[in-house]
């Protein structure tokens, strides 16, 4: 069975400053991993996924992540961070039994 | 572009009742979810289905029911509600498991 670590429930960087919400994931099979986003009082929407191919993956609003398998990380990272960007971020993996687990979610919080 | 759609969005019941959450799609999506989300704990995956017919139980299956007898609806039925199922309940469609999901703008259920 998969799971998923995110941590820490609550991240604060000042506003243009670097974006690093980390998860590390557990699976038996090749997993694949997902990033989504969460605005209040909405559902989530994907930021980025990987499945094969390049490790190093480009999702919307200047997010990547970077898959290494050696660590079993997937963390999401964003160079400059912009008052827009305060979220709830979850990561997810999905592996072979058709299930998609999710982190227990990292909030992102953008200092003025 | 209705895409996901939950109803109710807001409902109270008492303890004992039972209620059943609609989710529908027109996507043509052959995968559908249901979540719940509690504050800290992030998603828990409580059914989940890949076509019409076929559902399997997730990660926090019981007290809840589910059937798939269209590829457009999903519903989940609460029998016996108690106040630990108190939470937002969030419907999600993908045309697999290594797609993207869509989610729908969730229902927010309180058992007193």
């Amino acid at each position: 069975a998969q799971s998923v670590t995110q941590l820490g429930s609550h991240v604060s960087v000042s506003e243009g400053a670097l974006v690093l919400l980390r998860c590390n994931y557990s699976s038996s099979v090749p997993p694949y991993l997902f990033w989504y986003v969460q605005y209040p009082n909405q559902g989530l929407q994907l930021l980025l996924k990987y499945t094969t191919g390049a490790t190093l993956v480009k999702g919307i609003n200047g997010f990547e992540a970077e898959f290494k398998k050696s660590e079993t990380s997937f963390h999401l990272t964003k160079p400059s961070a912009h008052m827009s960007d305060a979220a709830e971020y979850f990561c997810a993996v999905s592996g072979n039994d058709d299930k998609i687990i999710f982190g227990k979610g990292t909030r992102l919080h953008i200092l003025p | 572009n209705a895409g996901v759609t939950q109803t109710p969005k807001f409902r109270i019941l008492k303890i004992g009742q039972s209620m059943t959450l609609q989710c529908t799609q027109d996507m043509n999506h052959n995968y559908m979810y249901w979540y719940r989300q509690d504050p800290g704990m992030g998603l828990k995956l409580i059914y989940y289905s890949v076509g019409a017919g076929i559902t399997d139980k997730g990660e926090v299956p019981n007290g809840y029911n589910v059937s798939r007898s269209t590829t457009e609806d999903f519903p989940l039925r609460l029998e016996l509600a108690a106040p630990s199922q108190t939470s937002v309940y969030f419907c999600a469609s993908s045309q697999s498991s290594t797609g993207e999901l869509f989610f729908g703008e969730g229902s927010r259920l309180t058992v007193l």
